[in-house]
């Protein structure tokens, strides 16, 4: 079956820094979504991709995906405490969609 | 507007007791539903998803069913509790019908936190 595998499961960052959190897939995908959930919370939908080579930016966020469509990333700049939680992208396939592991990240101020 | 509740937010449950969690979506009509397990500190897992009135598809074997006995409400259920059932359950809708379609995310509920003791 589908799987999607995420990189790093965990990264700390320094505030102000940048980091990027790496996503493959075993298969081509329709589209990919990424998610962020924050410490005790549950996920929450930030952005969809869906051409290939596609890039979508969000304030500090930016998203890429793949020529294959086999691959994304997410790529934050100047990182803020608010960044703080796990990132988990997510690969579409029918109508379900399969999880990556999540990028935990923590920051130090 | 769309929202979703799921109820109860936590849960310590004895093995072997039976479990029913329910979730509801208001606000739009023939949603995809779907159930995912969180465990500690991991991804999410799959576990059953609708796309209509009586439909269930099931990903993994397992200790727990699923019903949709009306549009908008989605059931987890199980007979006996496994220790190993413990994890955040949690619920989800979309309005995808075809996979690249439109840019519909999922969107949560806010999950319920299962202890089996």
């Amino acid at each position: 079956g589908q799987q999607v595998m995420q990189i790093p499961q965990y990264q700390h960052v320094q505030e102000g820094e940048d980091f990027t959190t790496y996503c493959n897939s075993s298969t081509t995908l329709s589209n990919i979504q990424w998610y962020k959930q924050r410490p005790g919370g549950h996920p929450v939908f930030l952005i969809q991709l869906v051409k290939s080579g596609e890039v979508k930016k969000q304030k500090r966020l930016t998203f890429q995906f793949g020529e294959a469509k086999k691959n994304s990333s997410l790529h934050i700049t100047a990182t803020q405490t608010t960044d703080v939680g796990t990132y988990f992208c997510a690969g579409r396939h029918d109508y379900k969609l399969s999880f990556g592991a999540g990028t935990t990240v923590t920051v130090r101020a | 507007s769309q929202t979703i509740h799921q109820w109860p937010a936590t849960l310590v449950q004895p093995v072997g007791s039976p479990l029913s969690l329910e979730c509801t979506v208001e606000g739009t009509s023939n949603p995809n539903l779907y159930w995912y397990r969180q465990a500690a500190g991991r991804g999410l897992q799959l576990l059953f998803y609708s796309v209509g009135i009586g439909q269930i598809s099931s990903e993994v074997p397992q200790n727990l069913s699923a019903s949709r006995p009306q549009d908008r409400q989605f059931i987890l259920s199980s007979k006996k509790l496994l220790l190993s059932d413990s994890g955040f359950y949690l619920c989800a809708w979309s309005l995808e019908r075809t996979a690249g379609t439109g840019n519909y995310g999922y969107t949560f509920g806010s999950g319920t936190r299962l202890t089996v003791v």
